[in-house]
């Protein structure tokens, strides 16, 4: 597609429940990011992933986070035994080059509501 | 690590007249500075960016935004608001060591 994908849109799941978002990006890009955006924030570096490499992970909260890009392409971040606090928007975004350079392109977000 | 802020939480202003969104940074060397918009229920959009040379540049939907090094600032301007304009600002920086942090973004209102 022409821009970075995300799906699903809105999730609702019980505290404890597993979760898995899944992100698209364009074509070609060899960079992605995870972000998490809470209410009225800017967004959070999550993780990067260059390729199918995930070079920086520092930004996940916890170890109930978990992000993997298998073939390069396609990302899916999942989070374990959710908690209320996980409840946010989390962008994804890719771009063609390194981390700081480039600019970013956005997915319209999933936002996870933990009840 | 660089950071940056936007001092402004929240900016009203009414349709047709200027805006000034203001950015700050810290940073050791020259930074990549990006400006983002987004729109409720979407993504970030890149309005701009500077990465060197001319530092007065031009982005999309009629922004611009300089960079002054001695102030350490970034600032987006807009000469005449449209309503379409409403949204959430943010501003971020990026370095050579493959970084990027965004700022807590500006609320804009648009009063008709």
């Amino acid at each position: 597609g022409a821009g970075v994908s995300q799906s699903p849109r809105y999730k609702v799941a019980k505290r404890g429940q597993d979760v898995a978002l899944r992100c698209d990006p364009i074509s070609g890009h060899v960079s992605l990011f995870w972000y998490q955006q809470a209410l009225g924030q800017g967004p959070e570096f999550l993780t990067y992933f260059q390729n199918e490499a995930q070079l920086d992970k520092s930004g996940l909260p916890s170890d109930r986070f978990f992000a993997e890009r298998p073939e390069g392409s396609v990302s899916t971040l999942k989070i374990q035994r959710t908690q209320q606090e996980d409840s946010a928007v989390y962008l994804c975004a890719s771009s063609l080059g390194s981390r700081g350079r480039q600019p970013q392109h956005f997915g319209d977000g999933t936002r996870l509501s933990i009840l | 690590a660089q950071s940056v802020t936007q001092p402004d939480i929240h900016i009203t202003v009414s349709e047709g007249a200027s805006l000034e969104l203001r950015c700050n940074y810290s940073y050791g060397a020259t930074p990549y500075l990006f400006w983002y918009v987004q729109s409720p229920g979407q993504g970030l959009q890149l309005l701009l960016k500077y990465f060197s040379g001319d530092t007065l540049v031009q982005g999309i939907k009629g922004f611009e935004a300089e960079f002054k090094r001695s102030q350490s600032s970034f600032n987006l301007r807009k000469p005449s608001v449209h309503w379409s304009d409403a949204a959430e600002y943010f501003c971020a920086v990026g370095t050579n060591n493959n970084d990027m942090r965004f700022g807590a973004g500006t609320r804009l209102t648009v009063k008709p």
